[in-house]
């Protein structure tokens, strides 16, 4: 059974730096593509970045570019987003996903950025 | 980037009814188009890829069908856990992008 399990997330103030992680399993993950998404209190579903199975590609929404950097410990199973420079804008529910058509979500983690 | 615009934003029907959500992409995408639904308080769920794919254990009511920039999602006939938000994404291209959702309400 596949599992995605995502931790990290809490309250930060605004400039603040916060990692999250996402624990897999039940499924050859050094082979999949991974994703996060965050959904805004209220709002739609937005992209924010993806990694390849190797690690060696990354992508990034404009949003969170140069700010939010994506990793992965193949040898761990698990998927991380160090996110700095937080702003409010940021607050969010962020999911983990497998794959870049997202055929499996985790159950999120609520970042939260305020004074 | 490519935008993915949803028609309705939501949509009253009843149970039984056949409801059909349609999603259009800026520019063509081929069939690199998924579905997602989302309860209340809970993660997308992943319904159809590849735009007519169904994702394993989603029931056949769910189908889907489209290529190039017009895509539709129906649903053949309602049933009261159907009652969601559904959402189309494009992975044709970085960056992802998303619908803007169709909320599918009681009537």
């Amino acid at each position: 059974e596949v599992q995605l399990l995502e931790s990290g997330g809490g309250l930060v103030q605004p400039g603040g730096s916060l990692r999250l992680s996402c624990a897999a399993s039940g499924f050859t993950f050094s082979s999949s593509a991974m994703s996060w998404v965050r959904q805004s209190p209220g709002k739609g579903l937005a992209w924010v970045s993806t990694v390849s199975g190797s690690g060696s590609s990354t992508y990034y929404a404009d949003s969170v570019k140069g700010r939010f950097t994506i990793s992965r410990d193949n040898s761990k199973n698990t998927l991380y987003l160090q996110m700095s420079s937080l702003s409010t804008e940021d607050t969010a529910l962020y999911y983990c996903a497998r794959d870049s058509r997202l055929g499996f979500w985790g159950q999120g983690t609520l970042v939260t950025v305020s004074s | 980037d490519i935008q993915m615009t949803q028609s309705p934003s939501s949509l009253s029907a009843s149970v039984g009814d056949r409801v059909t959500i349609t999603c259009r992409a800026s520019q063509g995408i081929s069939n690199s188009l998924a579905w997602f639904q989302q309860k209340p308080g809970k993660a997308p769920k992943s319904l159809i890829y590849a735009a007519s794919s169904l994702q394993s254990g989603v029931p056949s009511k769910f189908s889907g069908s489209g290529s190039g920039t017009d895509f539709t999602l129906t649903i053949s006939s309602l049933q009261p856990e159907d009652f969601a938000t559904y959402y189309c994404q494009q992975y044709n291209s970085y960056p992802l992008t998303f619908g803007g959702g169709t909320k599918v309400e009681i009537k």
